[in-house]
């Protein structure tokens, strides 16, 4: 178990500029979901798949914010024109998730990925 | 919509003290997790609370769930420097469906 990795660790562009971030999750869990925090604030809900299919997505930011699970294992979370008050930390978290299982495991957090958008 | 309120949100304690920190949340709640994170590091997860009563306890962090009073603490006793962190309480509704609720955190330091 190698914990959620995510790519890259910091981005910094320039306003208009789309990004692409990667989410690789624990290997076995078929939940994904996508968070971002800013300074001083929890990290706030975005999206999340299970396997591939996104379940939910209406908290996205906005329209040009995309995510994707093409296979049920990686996610990408892109951000199209970007502007200055998208940059935050963008975390990915994965966990295993069962309906009706009382033994769900907890979110399992990357270290995120920081963008700055100058 | 769920809203999720930590108290306090800043807390300068010395180490040998005890303090607890408090997380109101707004509506019925399926679990109740809390969560440690560094300074530029990721989120830990310390604890899950499934249903009322439920105490859990590591080392020197006890957290506790209340759903009836939509109220969960997280105590901390003979505080020592290593538990220097922000420290937040996230609240899930709708099975996961909602992701997670999280309050602002609470960053606490503590001073030899």
């Amino acid at each position: 178990d190698t914990g959620v990795s995510q790519d890259p660790r910091h981005k910094i562009t320039k306003r208009g500029q789309n990004v692409t971030f990667r989410c690789d999750p624990i290997s076995e869990h078929n939940r994904l979901y996508w968070y971002r925090q800013t300074l001083g604030q929890g990290p706030e809900f975005l999206t999340y798949f299970q396997n591939e299919a996104q379940l939910e997505k209406s908290r996205l930011l906005s329209d040009r914010f995309s995510a994707e699970r093409p296979k049920g294992s990686f996610s990408t979370l892109e951000i199209q024109r970007t502007e200055q008050g998208d940059s935050a930390m963008y975390l990915c978290a994965s966990s295993l998730t069962r309906t009706g299982s009382e033994n769900n495991s907890p979110l399992h957090f990357g270290n995120g990925t920081r963008l700055t958008v100058t | 919509e769920l809203k999720v309120e930590q108290n306090p949100l800043f807390l300068s304690m010395q180490e040998g003290k005890n303090y607890t920190i408090y997380c109101n949340y707004s509506t019925t709640s399926d679990r109740l997790y809390w969560y440690r994170q560094d300074p530029g590091k990721s989120l830990e997860s310390l604890f899950v609370l499934l249903s009322n009563g439920a105490v859990k306890q590591e080392g020197r962090l006890m957290a506790s769930l209340d759903t009836k009073a939509r109220l969960s603490t997280l105590h901390i006793t003979a505080a020592v420097h290593d538990l220097s962190a922000t420290y937040f309480c996230a609240v899930e509704e709708g099975g996961g469906a909602d992701g997670l609720t999280f309050g602002k955190g609470t960053h606490l330091i503590i001073q030899p």
